[in-house]
């Protein structure tokens, strides 16, 4: 059965440092990998997809995520955070292109000034 | 672009009650879902469509409902309401894109049930 594990619930760093969120995933196929973001009171926003083409994956707003099956992970990376990068992210795979998406209990993230 | 409409956006209900959270989309999308997220535990899919007049359940379908009688609606149905169904709810659409098309979110329905 697939998984997804994502290893703090509460990641906090000051403005301008490095952000890392950590994810792991379980599948017994090549998974569909996929990082999203949620604002307060909004909806569920794509920030990048792994659909095996580059191991190295850009998205939207600067972040970027790498793709390790020796790992399995597929942790989400922000050279230099933004105060506008406070939210919740959740890191989810999916075996098939059907909407089916098993999700991580997800990371809040805090900027501090 | 309208995208993915929810509606109502916030709802009380009594105990054993029921209603229908409405969810449609313009996208022409084949796939559509719902999602719930409580605390400390994500999004947990409760039903999903691959088209119309075709449903399958998610992980947690237990005291909902579902039908897809249009590509565009995807209708919610709470049969009777239980304090455990206070949540946030999410509708989603996608395609079947070969680049592995990601989900489109609607901004969800907070339902308490009291």
């Amino acid at each position: 059965a697939q998984s997804v594990t994502q290893l703090g619930s509460h990641v906090s760093v000051s403005e301008g440092a490095l952000v890392l969120l950590r994810c792991n995933y379980s599948s017994s196929v090549p998974p569909y990998l996929f990082w999203y973001v949620q604002y307060p009171n909004q909806g569920l926003q794509l920030l990048l997809k792994y659909t095996s083409a580059a191991t190295l994956v850009k998205g939207i707003n600067g972040f970027e995520a790498e793709f390790k099956k020796s790992e399995t992970s597929f942790h989400l990376t922000k050279p230099s955070a933004h105060m506008s990068d406070a939210a919740e992210y959740f890191c989810a795979v999916s075996e098939s292109n059907t909407g089916k998406l098993i999700f991580g209990q997800g990371t809040t993230l805090q900027v501090k000034p | 672009n309208a995208g993915v409409t929810q509606t109502p956006k916030f709802q009380v209900l009594k105990t054993g009650q029921s209603m229908t959270l409405q969810c449609a989309q313009d996208m022409n999308h084949e796939y559509m879902s719902w999602y719930r997220q409580d605390p400390g535990m994500g999004l947990r899919l409760i039903h999903y469509s691959v088209g119309a007049g075709i449903t399958d359940q998610g992980e947690v379908p237990n005291g909902y409902n579902v039908s897809r009688s249009t590509t565009e609606d995807f209708p919610l149905r709470l049969l009777s309401a239980a304090p455990s169904q206070t949540s946030v709810y999410f509708c989603a659409s996608s395609s079947p894109g070969g680049d592995n098309s990601p989900l489109h979110f609607g901004n969800g329905t907070r339902l308490t049930v009291t």
